[in-house]
């Protein structure tokens, strides 16, 4: 069963302090791994695709680096407006189209 | 370009009754998901339709059903409801090729009293 795991849960920082977020997973054979920000009564809005290990993909503040087993969100000095929850998920080989299985996310706060 | 319009946007239904729910994709968008989000599940995939045939099909009982039209409109029902139905339904609009990338509509919060 493909599973995706992501830490920490909520991750509290201060602006300008940089840190990154997690994501684990283990599936049958990876097609992509994406990263999407959620904010409060929204829904997820599209950030990054990585294909495969070695690849980086970077916007603004946010660099998504990928690994045969893990995805890391680097966020490099954040503003209070990078407070969102961050969600990770994976589309695998044995599915064609668009399915894609989730990690729980995680909630960042960045406070000024 | 307007979003993915999802309607209606809060509903409060009672147990056993059912529901259906409308999702209107970005024009030209051909495959349309739909996503079950709890607090204690996260974002859980319901199905996938793409040019009126349902192409993915997540681990939902089958009082979850959902169907697309010829205009890529798509719509979800949920019969005999449970408490546990209770969630934010996200639906979520594709283009051309399975690239992964969707872009979701706000939402239809759904309690069941």
């Amino acid at each position: 069963e493909d599973q995706v795991t992501q830490s920490p849960e909520a991750l509290r920082l201060q602006e300008g302090e940089s840190s990154s977020l997690n994501c684990s997973y283990t599936v049958s054979g990876l097609r992509g791994l994406f990263w999407y920000r959620q904010d409060p009564g929204k829904g997820p809005e599209f950030l990054f695709t990585l294909y495969s290990a070695g690849e980086e993909k970077e916007k603004e503040r946010l660099k998504a680096t990928l690994t045969k087993k893990e995805s890391f969100l680097h966020i490099t000095a954040p503003k209070p407006e990078d407070s969102a929850t961050y969600l990770c998920a994976v589309q695998v080989n044995d599915h064609a189209g668009n399915m894609l299985t989730f990690g729980g996310g995680t909630r960042l706060m960045v406070k000024p | 370009k307007a979003g993915v319009t999802q309607t209606p946007r809060y509903l409060i239904k009672t147990r056993g009754q059912q529901v259906t729910l409308s999702c209107s994709p970005i024009s030209g968008h051909r495959s349309v998901s739909w996503y079950q989000q709890t607090p204690g599940q996260g974002l859980q995939f319901l199905f996938e339709y793409f040019s009126e045939t349902q192409r993915n099909k997540g681990n939902f009982p089958g009082r979850f059903s959902g169907r697309q039209f010829s205009n890529s409109r798509s719509e979800m029902n949920v019969s005999t409801l449970e408490l546990g139905d209770s969630a934010l339904y996200l639906c979520a609009s594709s283009g051309q090729g399975s690239t992964g990338e969707l872009f979701f509509g706000e939402g239809s919060r759904l309690t069941v009293l």
